[in-house]
């Protein structure tokens, strides 16, 4: 089984919509993150998250939100869906007590927005 | 603010070698990573350096210089396979936290 699962791995949804986006793990991390990818501008930090209580904007939160339901599961909601949120997002997790960081990725959900 | 600078594509030979460059400005410097991502699927860790030099493991060697913002991906025995988006990602400091900032990715592409 996959550490870090995220669900849908594909949506199509309409402007004005509001969608959440599901992430969970089995690695045991306290550390969670989203991220979306377009072409040609890499990935970019959406949200994150050090434990359960401790929710950080990144980058680019605007237009989105997030939840921490359980040490092992970060949902992204994007409230207000528009056609520019069409990308390819990315859950990760790290594990702060190694002192690495080392950020491991779920296999992303590819989300348009019509 | 944090600026990481890579090429956009590059192109090598099947059996050559290929060095991928990273140039980076960031605030309060904690590592840097070099993750693979495949067309469509997530990108996976390749190696972390943290102190100047080279982190050789397997065919992939990464190296860092902390005073030129400088480093390298290196690629050994190119196999088909190695195809792929090249991240570079360096850890430093965001509003007095740590954070991760990638950089746009080298998409290279291993010719027979």
């Amino acid at each position: 089984d996959a550490d870090v699962t995220q669900t849908p791995r594909n949506r199509i949804t309409k402007t004005g919509k509001r969608i959440m986006l599901e992430c969970s793990q089995t690695k045991g991390h306290d550390r969670m993150y989203w991220y979306r990818q377009d072409p040609g501008l890499g990935l970019r930090l959406i949200y994150y998250s050090f434990d359960v209580k401790d929710i950080n904007k990144g980058e680019i939160s605007d237009g989105y939100s997030v939840s921490r339901q359980a040490q092992a599961k970060f949902s992204l909601s994007l409230e207000s869906a528009i056609p520019n949120q069409t990308a390819l997002y990315f859950c990760a997790t790290s594990d702060k007590s190694t002192g690495l960081e080392t950020q491991y990725f779920g296999p992303g959900t590819r989300l348009l927005v019509l | 603010g944090q600026n990481i600078d890579q090429p956009t594509e590059m192109t090598a030979t099947e059996g050559a070698i290929v060095q991928i460059n990273c140039t980076y400005q960031t605030s309060g410097f904690n590592g840097l990573f070099w993750y693979q991502q495949h067309a469509g699927e997530a990108p996976t860790f390749l190696s972390y350096n943290v102190l100047d030099g080279l982190e050789e493991k397997g065919r992939f060697s990464s190296f860092l210089s902390r005073s030129k913002g400088y480093s390298y991906l290196l690629l050994k025995e190119l196999q088909m396979k190695d195809s792929a988006s090249y991240l570079c990602a360096v850890m430093g400091l965001d509003t007095g936290r740590r954070a991760l900032t990638f950089g746009s990715g080298t998409r290279l592409q291993v010719q027979p």
